[in-house]
């Protein structure tokens, strides 16, 4: 059980496009979910938490109206990188719990490169 | 932000070795996970750490949470090549209530190959 998918798991798009990402849980319902950036050789990164139905809470130094994300129903998160440039190319990973402060289980990752 | 040090970067070891890793914090965490992250993969939790004191095992491995609830270690018994792998600590704070607040703070990772 608590399998979380993500789609797609790599992507490849030009500078300047946008790029949609889902998180979803297939076996349970996440009411938190979190979205964490890594780069290569480095630790996870939190960018931000989502709660379903309400805004996204973004960690410091992270641009809102950059990475745009969504939490519309309980098994279902999306992370948008608007206008994409190669400094955004990175590994993204989500992660679901079914409540705040319960197990987060992580998704497979998407490895977004942007040229 | 929080930070936790975790070491060492990385290990390498013989099949068969023990291995042994910690995290130490300047704050206090509620709860301690350790996870395993393969290339190109999520992380994985292996051990979840829920009381000062606590001494849990996983198959091969055992993990413990620091008494000061500051630090905890893993350790890895009788190594096999799958074992391979980037090892990480995370932390997660107290919230209100005294009940664990989601957000995650992770180590740096402890990078562990195994030579057969």
């Amino acid at each position: 059980g608590a399998v979380v998918s993500q789609h797609p798991s790599r992507v490849i798009c030009k500078s300047g496009t946008s790029v949609k990402i889902e998180c979803r849980s297939l076996d349970f319902q996440a009411t938190t979910m979190f979205w964490y950036r890594q780069f290569p050789k480095q630790s996870l990164m939190l960018m931000a938490t989502s709660n379903e139905g309400s805004k996204a809470t973004y960690e410091q130094g992270v641009e809102k109206d950059k990475f745009l994300i969504n939490h519309a129903s309980l098994t279902l998160s999306t992370l948008t990188v608007t206008s994409a440039h190669p400094e955004d190319s990175s590994f993204y990973i989500c992660s679901a719990s079914s409540g705040g402060g319960d197990t987060q289980y992580f998704g497979p990752g998407t490895r977004l490169t942007v040229l | 932000g929080q930070q936790l040090n975790q070491s060492p970067q990385s290990m390498f070891i013989q099949e068969g070795e023990d291995v042994s890793m910690n995290c130490t914090s300047s704050s206090i965490f509620n709860t301690w996970l350790w996870y395993k992250q393969e290339p190109g993969e999520g992380p994985v939790l292996l051990i979840a750490l829920y009381k000062a004191g606590e001494l849990t095992s996983n198959g091969r491995l055992t993990a413990q949470f620091g008494i000061t609830r500051k630090d905890s270690f893993l350790n890895i018994s009788a190594s096999i090549p799958s074992d391979v792998g980037i090892y990480f600590c995370a932390g997660q704070p107290r919230g209100a209530g005294g009940t664990s607040y989601g957000k995650l703070t992770f180590g740096q990772g402890t990078i562990l190959t195994v030579h057969p």
